[in-house]
């Protein structure tokens, strides 16, 4: 069964919304969160990452007043992209690692389209 | 320069042959750890092998199986009587150093074609 769980799986919002995407940890707690961003027929890249209790760590480039990390408990971290624009559209998709083998397991995923 | 490099954009293979994906890696840190993902249509990220950087025996799981060669500083994936639903993207990744900090550094990974 699936490790890590993500909401919505899809959205589709009105430019200038905001939108926020959960990133759940279901079957260990993960201190450590991580968010990723696909862009079609590319790899994966780091955006932030998401620690229990205190500040996200950006990537270099990453906007953090854009793209809100919040990672509450040890099960749950959201990611919100503020007043998201059309090229904000992308795949966005977390991770969690599993502190008892260092494995990241990551989530479905959540196809978001910005009109 | 690419922490990570896989240079086959694509590859072929018939069901029940074994294929290999190269995976090569470049890192001054002699803790890391090296993963292999596959990414169906649907998007989601399988996690399917992972190799310690003190590891002395090649990992396998299944029908796959890492050849890791710690001087040419590569980690290709061997998959192993091919079939159908292995038709996927495949990404290999590195991590480097220990603690929560272990962030992945991705490949730009290889298209698998599984034909009958």
């Amino acid at each position: 069964g699936a490790v890590v769980s993500q909401h919505p799986s899809r959205v589709i919002c009105k430019s200038g919304t905001s939108v926020k995407i959960e990133c759940r940890s279901l079957d260990f707690q993960a201190t450590t969160m991580f968010w990723y961003r696909q862009f079609p027929k590319q790899s994966l890249m780091l955006m932030a990452t998401s620690n229990e209790g205190s500040k996200a760590t950006y990537e270099q480039g990453v906007e953090k007043d854009k793209f809100l990390i919040n990672h509450a408990s040890l099960t749950l971290s959201t990611l919100t992209v503020t007043s998201a624009h059309p090229e904000d559209s992308s795949f966005y998709i977390c991770s969690a690692r599993d502190p008892t083998s260092a494995t990241q397991y990551f989530g479905p995923g959540t196809r978001l389209l910005v009109l | 320069a690419q922490k990570i490099t896989q240079t086959q954009p694509g590859m072929f293979v018939q069901e029940k042959e074994a294929v290999t994906l190269d995976c090569t890696y470049d890192t001054s840190d002699p803790s890391y750890g090296l993963f292999w993902y596959k990414q169906p249509s649907s998007g989601e990220m399988i996690f399917l092998i992972y190799q310690g950087s003190y590891d002395q025996q090649n990992a396998t799981e299944g029908r796959y199986s890492l050849n890791f060669q710690k001087a040419r500083k590569s980690a290709n994936l061997v998959i192993s009587a091919s079939q159908l639903g292995d038709s996927a993207m495949y990404f290999c990744a590195m991590r480097e150093g220990k603690g929560n900090t272990d962030k992945l550094i991705f490949g730009t990974g290889t298209r698998l074609q599984v034909f009958p």
